[in-house]
Formats: C-alpha cells, structure tokens, sequence
C-alpha cells in the first residue's frame, strides 16, 4: 500500500531561523515528488515538482532534496518568515497514475 | 494568473440530502480532480476525470459520488445522500498533463447536520 510519513508532526521555530522537514515514501513505482504548502482552512499550492532522477530543486527560499533509491525527501526552509506558518506535505505521484498520495503533512509554525 | 475557482465557499445540509460542488477548472487543462479533507486530516484523493470519464478513483468514491463536466467549463461533484461523516472540505484540482503540477482551488466546506 502506498504510504508517506512526515517527520515532525509539527515544529515551532523563530523567525529568520532554518529548517528542514522529512518525508518518507513507499509509493511504488515512483514518478515524481511534490511538496505542497496548505495554510489552514485553503487548498493546498505546489512548491516544488521532483522527478527521479532529480536530486535537488529550489524555489526561493525552499529547497527540497530526493533520494529516490532510500525513498527519501526533504524541504529546507531557509531564513523563515512568519507566512511560512502553514502545513507543508510531502506527496509522491505513482507513475502511470495521477492520484495524487498526501503526506500528514508537518504543522509548522513561525514566532517572531 | 489563472486559477481555479470554486462554488459555493461553504455549504450546509441535511442529511439524506442531495448536493453539488462546483468548480471551474483552470481553461487549457485537461486532467481534473476532487479531494477531500476532514477537519484536522490529510487530504485524499477521490476521483480524477479526463477525456469526459473517470481515470481513476479511490475507495472513498463509492456510489453516492458521481462527477460531471456539464459543460466547457465546468465540472461538479454531486453527492447523492450526504452522511455525517460526508462533512469536510472538498477541493477540487487541475492540470495540463497527468504528471504535470495540480492546482487546486480554495475549496468548498461542506458541512452536514
């Protein structure tokens, strides 16, 4: 069965602060990796789109990582600010399919 | 910049009631999609549609789910005897390709009583 855990649940952080978020997938067969950002209440909007043979891919101040052999994704998050506030899940795309695996995702919250 | 947009933002009914959730996709895209999130849960995935029928749906998309695209434009969700448990915020989602970038609108919170 295809699965995604997030690690951690949740983080509170200063602002101007970094940080990195994990994900762990078994989706198989593997197309790509999304991370989404959802702040409460809207609907969730694409950071970044990874394919397999990508190791790294920045957006602005996020930058997330793949290993796709370990199965293994992370978003950095660098100088954070207080929008940053929001859940960020990971979601893995199985190849020849288009339904869409979402992560718990990890509530991260931002104080000045 | 284009975006998808749905109707209404919040919605409440009965239960045993029939209702539809509208949205219009973004106007070069193809693929389309339905998800949904109970409060405080992940997001999953109900139904995607492509070329006028259903690609692909989950096990949540039982037969008191249905979806159309009535028109050009756009493309509903109709749930035919809402539950309790049915309550959740419904997004909807588009996309040129099958593995390019799905965008998804603000969402429609359905509630039921």
């Amino acid at each position: 069965k295809n699965q995604v855990e997030q690690s951690p649940q949740s983080l509170i952080i200063l602002e101007g602060k970094n940080c990195t978020l994990q994900c762990n997938y078994t989706v198989s067969p593997f197309s790509n990796l999304r991370w989404y950002k959802q702040d409460t209440g809207r609907g969730p909007v694409s950071l970044t789109i990874m394919t397999f043979s990508e190791n790294t891919k920045s957006n602005g101040r996020y930058t997330a990582t793949l290993d796709a052999d370990t199965k293994q994704s992370s978003l950095h998050i660098t100088a954070s600010q207080l929008s940053d506030s929001a859940s960020y899940i990971c979601v893995p795309l199985v190849n020849a399919g288009n339904m869409l695996t979402f992560g718990g995702g990890t509530r991260l919250m931002v104080k000045p | 910049e284009p975006e998808v947009t749905q109707t209404p933002s919040h919605q409440v009914t009965q239960m045993g009631q029939e209702v539809i959730l509208r949205c219009v996709p973004i106007s070069n895209h193809l693929y389309f999609y339905w998800y949904r999130q109970i409060l405080g849960q992940k997001v999953e995935f109900l139904v995607s549609f492509y070329n006028n029928e259903i690609s692909e749906k989950s096990e949540i998309f039982d037969d008191q789910f249905s979806v159309e695209r009535p028109d050009g434009s756009n493309f509903t969700l109709k749930i035919r005897s809402t539950k309790l448990e049915d309550s959740a915020m419904y997004f909807c989602a588009s996309s040129e390709d099958r593995v390019y970038e799905q965008y998804f609108g603000p969402g429609t919170r359905l509630t039921v009583t």
